[in-house]
């Protein structure tokens, strides 16, 4: 009973080294979802694919690019990490919408771009 | 986008109750949500209340929504160590959740 699978769990990069996060959920979730986490500022949406086939862009796209490789996996992409990217980066997956469930998040990656 | 806000701090002594607070933009939400975070963990589903509910209990938990007011809250009772931790209160718009900053709950003894 996995539910939401984040790798790596730690990463340090230097500035303009590109690595893909990667996150798979085992629970038939239609929806799922890159956020990331900085002091004060609470979760803020990257990306999302409502369903599998879908991407969107959320509130702070800008450096990342984003893959629904299948029902189950949805990876985010750095190309050019910059210091700024430096942060917690949640993954969440849920049913179609978010219902009286809400989401499901994996344990998080901390990035650290030096 | 959504605006969602709360304080970011709350200090409570062991056995008395927390109240957190929150505001919220977005008066099409369906549902409204409270996460708790743990250190170095994700965040995990708390509790929810649905729209056209006023007040939902579960067990220590209360949650009053005042919807004129946007205004959600969240209520502990008699609070334990185990419930330090951040707590995220989040609203619903199509398929995303809108969070707000977090308030870092501290319980002293």
């Amino acid at each position: 009973n996995a539910g939401v699978t984040q790798t790596p769990k730690f990463q340090v990069l230097k500035t303009g080294q590109s690595m893909t996060l990667q996150c798979a959920q085992d629970m038939n979730h239609n929806s799922m979802y890159w956020y990331r986490q900085d002091p004060g500022m609470g979760l803020r949406l990257i990306y999302y694919s409502a369903s599998e086939g879908t991407t969107d862009k959320g509130e702070v796209p800008n450096g990342y690019n984003v893959s629904r490789l299948n029902k189950r996996e949805f990876s985010l992409r750095l190309e050019s990490a910059a210091p700024s990217q430096t942060s917690v980066y949640f993954c969440a997956s849920s049913e179609a919408g978010q219902g009286a469930y809400g989401y499901t998040f994996g344990s998080g990656t901390r990035l650290t771009v030096v | 986008g959504e605006d969602v806000e709360q304080s970011l701090f709350l200090s409570v002594r062991e056995g008395d109750s927390s109240v957190i607070n929150c505001t919220y933009t977005d008066s099409s939400s369906t549902y409204l949500y409270w996460y708790k975070q743990e250190p170095g963990a994700g965040l995990q589903l708390l509790t929810y209340i649905f729209s056209n509910m006023d007040m939902k209990q579960d067990q220590r938990l209360t949650v009053l929504l005042n919807k004129k007011d946007k205004h959600l809250s969240l209520r502990i009772a008699d609070t334990q160590t185990g419930d330090s931790a951040i707590y995220f209160c989040a609203d619903s718009n199509d398929y995303k959740l809108s969070f707000g900053a977090g308030t870092t709950v501290t319980v002293r003894a």
